[in-house]
């Protein structure tokens, strides 16, 4: 079984400041690990995914990533963020290599509102 | 990337009536579709998953009669509310990927469906 877990439920920042959420996840097997994007009363946007290789992962509109597997950890980060950018952010894990029909199992999102 | 369409994206119904709401892949064939409810400030959480062609499997504490899932065709799953009562009022998403060779490991969501049952 895997779980994930988001730190922050909450995050405030003004605009053009760097802004990083956390994700920790627990799993027995390897996994591929998410994060994905939701505007109010919409569907989920995926922001960027790491599968394998480089731990370093960049995504959509000037996010990336950091898989860490010693720590169990993949933290979004954003140098700069925009009043745009204010969203809920969930972090996914699934399993790798096709477990469970890559079924994804979510944290329970972080709200990062950016105020001007 | 791909697009998964859902319909309707807003539903009001009374008591005791039955939902229909639709998923669709529009520019690939989706061999799992999975459906997802998500409660006010809550994460989302897995109903079932569905394979085409075959049963849905659901997850634990999920009635199935209540919540039908058809998958008939690689571009088309349904989730039917049945006797909808006002605490089946929620926001249900659903997301489709491929998963047999070639296997694409990243999931699409559609826009959500905002059901109401008053």
């Amino acid at each position: 079984a895997q779980s994930v877990t988001q730190l922050d439920s909450q995050v405030p920042v003004f605009e053009e400041a760097p802004v990083e959420l956390r994700c920790n996840y627990s799993s027995s097997v390897s996994v591929y690990l998410f994060w994905y994007v939701q505007y109010p009363n919409q569907g989920l946007q995926l922001l960027l995914k790491y599968l394998s290789g480089s731990t370093l992962v960049k995504g959509i509109n000037g996010f990336e990533a950091e898989f860490n597997k010693s720590q169990t950890s993949f933290h979004l980060r954003k140098p700069s963020v925009h009043i745009s950018d204010t969203a809920e952010y969930f972090c996914a894990v699934s399993e790798g290599s096709g477990g469970s029909n890559y079924k994804l199992t979510f944290g329970k999102g972080t709200l990062l509102t950016v105020n001007p | 990337g791909a697009v998964v369409s859902q319909h309707p994206s807003r539903v009001i119904c009374k008591s005791g009536t039955s939902v229909k709401i639709e998923c669709r892949s529009l520019d690939f064939q989706a061999t799992t579709m999975f459906w997802y409810r998500q409660f006010p400030k809550k994460s989302l959480m897995l109903m079932a998953t569905s394979n085409e062609g075959s049963k849905a499997t659901y997850e634990q504490g999920v009635e199935k009669d209540k919540f039908l899932i058809n998958h008939a065709s690689l571009t088309l799953s349904t989730l039917t509310v049945t006797s909808a009562h006002p605490e089946d009022s929620s926001f249900y998403i659903c997301s489709a990927r491929v998963t047999r060779q070639p296997v694409n490991t990243e999931a699409f969501f559609g826009q959500g469906t905002r059901l109401t049952v008053v």
